[in-house]
């Protein structure tokens, strides 16, 4: 089965460094998703795009995030500086515009102490 | 505003009983409505869609959904829940148009009694 690759599963990093999550979505998929989810909040989208453009990071901290896909085969997600407040699982999607179903990695689970 | 609603947080039921995990939706035009499931450490797995036609969609593992627009709700069940079903089930909405983004509910977890 083709599946979304996540790296790492899991990151224990202090806070004020860097973090970078990588996704690499199922070969052919058009549509990439981040997602966070918290206890607190639930599953919270972060950024989204199609054919490798940005159409939505309206729910990501401008500030301290950024999302990127370099190439089709690669997408990140990075935050700097972390902060505690940032720890939860991350998880990436892919899918194809025409047919609405996404596939999820099995996601970064990030713990900023 | 989108919306969904999954009234409950925790649900426990025997193995072999019927299960029927609620979920209600607000939303401004025609939505897309989905249920995914989630087990420990993993991603979520979508198990059914509904996009239009027949309110009664089938979906993966024995599940199905039943949408009613009157009221609002697109609540998942199955006949005979398994051991296996024990997990994390998460109602989604998205628009018919436009971007493609999915709203989630806060998630049910389902616990099943031996």
């Amino acid at each position: 089965d083709a599946r979304v690759t996540q790296t790492p599963r899991h990151k224990v990093t202090e806070m004020g460094q860097e973090v970078t999550m990588r996704c690499q979505p199922i070969l052919g998929h058009n549509t990439v998703f981040w997602y966070r989810q918290t206890m607190m909040q639930g599953l919270e989208l972060l950024a989204y795009f199609r054919n490798r453009a940005p159409l939505d990071d309206s729910g990501m901290p401008k500030d301290r995030f950024s999302a990127e896909m370099p190439d089709a085969t690669l997408a990140t997600l990075k935050i700097q500086p972390s902060e505690p407040r940032d720890s939860a699982v991350y998880f990436c999607a892919s899918g194809l515009r025409q047919t609405y179903g996404y596939t999820f990695g099995s996601g970064t689970r990030l713990t900023v102490v | 505003a989108q919306s969904v609603t999954q009234p409950d947080i925790h649900i426990t039921v025997s193995e072999g009983a019927s299960l029927e995990l609620r979920c209600n939706y607000s939303y401004g035009a025609t939505p897309y409505l989905f249920w995914y499931v989630q087990s420990p450490g993993q991603g979520l797995q979508l198990l059914l869609k509904y996009f239009s036609g027949d309110t009664l969609v089938q979906g993966i593992k024995g599940f199905e959904a039943e949408f009613k627009r009157s009221q609002s709700s697109f609540n998942l069940r199955k006949p005979s829940v398994h051991w296996s079903d024990a997990a994390e089930y998460f109602c989604a909405v998205g628009p018919a148009q436009g971007a493609q983004k999915l709203v989630f509910g806060q998630g049910t977890r389902l616990t099943i009694n031996p």
